[in-house]
């Protein structure tokens, strides 16, 4: 099983902050990375497919960059609003096909 | 509308009696995959299928088993469920299996069954 690693395990926060959280993943033999988020009551939703080293996304507020050589990527969310809370899941598919390893998890709340 | 739908929302059953829980994709996805998630833990893959008739073990398979006969369907079945088997389990189809870092391998998750296992 392969080492995906998510940190904080949570966060809370006000509204308007800006805040960040990471994934760290196995360096070598490096494809791709996912993150998803998942909303309390719903299902998960993918945010990002990330594959190049120095990659950065954008979504709106939220915005990821991705570093392939030290095995992490960070995810930002500029100015957070109560309904950026959820839980923010990376996954990393690895070398076998059709495997993946999702990280713990980070769960964000943004307080009024 | 485009969906992965998964039945039933809500289960509860008792030591050993056999069930199953579907999954039906809409979006002629190739590839899909189970997952159960407990409390403070991630995802955690329990069978993949690439194809119709190609499936293969997660990192969790055992207690569990899967068939995808056609494109569309991927049920989940439990032969003799126990206790420790309690959880949410997602079923989730992407175009393309995850592999190169494509857009098309992007998951669509169903909205989870929730699972009780007395």
């Amino acid at each position: 099983i392969l080492n995906v690693e998510q940190s904080p395990q949570s966060l809370h926060v006000q509204e308007g902050d800006s805040t960040n959280f990471t994934c760290s993943f196995p360096s070598s033999n490096f494809y791709a990375l996912h993150w998803y988020r998942w909303e309390t009551a719903k299902s998960p939703e993918a945010l990002f497919v990330m594959t190049l080293n120095g990659d950065e996304k954008k979504k709106g507020r939220i915005s990821a960059t991705l570093n392939t050589k030290e095995g992490y990527s960070y995810l930002y969310i500029k100015g957070s609003q109560p309904e950026d809370s959820a839980t923010y899941l990376c996954a990393f598919p690895g070398t076998n096909a059709g495997k993946s390893t999702f990280g713990d998890g980070t769960t964000l709340t943004v307080k009024p | 509308e485009a969906q992965v739908t998964q039945n039933p929302r809500y289960l509860i059953t008792v030591t050993g009696k056999k069930l199953t829980v579907t999954c039906s994709q809409n979006m002629n996805h190739e590839y899909m995959s189970w997952y159960r998630q407990d409390p403070g833990l991630g995802l955690r893959q329990i069978y993949y299928s690439m194809n119709v008739e190609a499936t293969d073990k997660g990192d969790v398979p055992e207690g569990y088993k899967v068939s995808r006969k056609e494109k569309r369907n991927f049920p989940l079945i439990l032969e003799s469920p126990s206790p420790n088997q309690t959880s949410l389990y997602f079923c989730a189809s992407s175009f393309s299996p995850p592999i190169y870092g494509t857009t098309n391998e992007k998951l669509f998750f169903g909205s989870g069954t929730q699972l009780s296992v007395l």
